[in-house]
């Protein structure tokens, strides 16, 4: 399935890099969303998007900064990260959940895992 | 409290079990159900959303108590296939697409 797409699947960087994740969507979609998998834990979302504004932060360390530059690209660009930040990280997107209504499906990209060293 | 809590497994089971997996929620504002499949090393995928009146999908069914905060998802006939984690995962009345997933019921069918 291409729906979802993510680049790079792997990534090992040092503390001191910087490195973007990619993140697009071929569904037409308008809201997308990034999310931090670590292992036994629960996914955790970090940012909401909906049509290219951001409408979630859900108190993310500023060494991890989002853009979305259209409604079907998402970036997640990457410095100074710490070696607890090692995690597999995933994007979704959705028709855009409406305030008071029902979440939508979200289809996930296959996501990145990435390694701080 | 977790908002999510589903029981973390494994589950090991054989070929043509029958296996039920239970969550909770703390949230009473919660008013989306879904419970979600990911294989080792996948993305997550929806199975099914979860509907009041509780609702079949072939060998799945799912069921909602709100009053107790509860849902459930039943595997009857159990096939290798089905072996996965299975994420319960609700969404808050007014947060639009925010979904909050549990940690996961890992499950093992063996032959």
């Amino acid at each position: 399935e291409t729906g979802v797409t993510q680049t790079p699947r792997h990534l090992v960087m040092g503390m001191t890099n910087k490195k973007s994740l990619k993140c697009e969507q071929h569904l037409g979609h308008n809201a997308m969303y990034w999310y931090k998998q670590s292992a036994k834990k629960p996914l955790e979302l970090m940012f909401v998007y909906n049509f290219k504004e951001q409408t979630e932060n859900n108190s993310v360390p500023s060494r991890f900064s989002p853009e979305c530059p259209n409604s079907s690209h998402l970036f997640l660009h990457l410095h100074t990260l710490q070696p607890e930040d090692s995690a597999l990280y995933l994007c979704a997107s959705s028709h855009e959940g409406l305030a008071g209504g029902p979440a939508d499906t979200q289809y996930f990209g296959p996501g990145t895992r990435l390694t701080v060293l | 409290r977790k908002e999510v809590e589903q029981d973390p497994g494994p589950f090991n089971v054989p070929e043509g079990a029958t296996v039920a997996f239970n969550c909770t929620y703390s949230n009473s504002a919660s008013q989306s159900f879904f419970w979600y499949r990911q294989d080792c090393r996948k993305e997550p995928k929806l199975l099914m959303s979860v509907y009041s009146s509780g609702n079949e999908d072939g060998r799945f069914t799912a069921q909602l108590n709100r009053a107790s905060q509860y849902i459930s998802l039943l595997i009857r006939d159990s096939k290798l296939s089905d072996s996965a984690t299975y994420l319960c995962v609700v969404n808050l009345l007014n947060q639009g697409g925010k979904l909050i997933f549990g940690q996961g019921t890992e499950l093992s069918v063996k032959p």
